[in-house]
């Protein structure tokens, strides 16, 4: 059965960073891309960025609203996958959810992190 | 940066009804589009990719067709737990965009 398991969420500050871990099983995690994906609260759903596999020299994607703050990265030995999220800012706010790509398109999602940025 | 407007941003309907939920592209994606379901607390679902193609697992009552710019998704009987929010996807060009989302909830 495919799992992604999300952690790393919770409360920091304008300014601060946080990484959010996503544990895979249940498949090749190293066969696929991989994408993040948020929601604020109450809102839709926000592509983040997406990380390709090690055939594609682990190149990466991101959503201008995040470029340059937050990395995308994965270990292929580990099945993780991971987000660093610097300089958050309170529109940062969101579920932050992992998700496999099977072909070009979502296939699984994780159940979702909560990142909070307040002070 | 590709847009994706769906409409009706809500709709109303009953059980047993046909609904159909639009999404236009600001710009040709040929048919590199989905449909996600989305349910309260839950993480989205893969519901139709390719614009038509219906994932493995999904109901046959769900439809999608459409290429270039207009797209549509269309429940036929609508069924109780189909209501959810539905979002559609391009995945022509970076950026990735979602649509706004269409909440199907119960008249």
């Amino acid at each position: 059965e495919v799992q992604l398991v999300e952690s790393g969420g919770g409360l920091v500050q304008p300014g601060g960073s946080l990484r959010l871990s996503c544990a895979a099983s249940g498949f090749t995690f190293s066969d696929h891309y991989m994408d993040w994906v948020r929601q604020a609260p109450g809102k839709g759903l926000e592509w983040v960025g997406r990380i390709r596999k090690k055939t594609n020299s682990y190149t990466t994607e991101y959503a201008a609203s995040v470029k340059g703050r937050f990395t995308i990265s994965r270990d292929d030995s580990r099945n993780s996958l991971y987000l660093q999220m610097n300089s958050l800012k309170t529109e940062d706010t969101a579920v932050y959810y992992c998700a496999r790509l099977s072909g070009n398109y979502v296939d699984y999602w994780g159940q979702g992190t909560l990142v909070t940025v307040s002070s | 940066d590709i847009q994706l407007t769906q409409s009706p941003p809500f709709l109303s309907a009953s059980v047993g009804d046909r609904v159909t939920i639009t999404c236009r592209a600001s710009q040709g994606i040929s048919s590199y589009l989905a449909w996600y379901q989305q349910k309260p607390g839950k993480a989205p679902k893969l519901l139709i990719y390719a614009a038509s193609t219906l994932q493995s697992g999904v109901p046959s009552r769900f439809s999608g067709s459409g290429s270039g710019t207009e797209f549509t998704l269309t429940i036929n009987s609508l069924q109780p737990e189909d209501f959810a929010t539905y979002y559609c996807q391009q995945l022509s060009s970076y950026p990735l965009t979602f649509g706004g989302g269409t909440k199907v909830e119960i008249k």
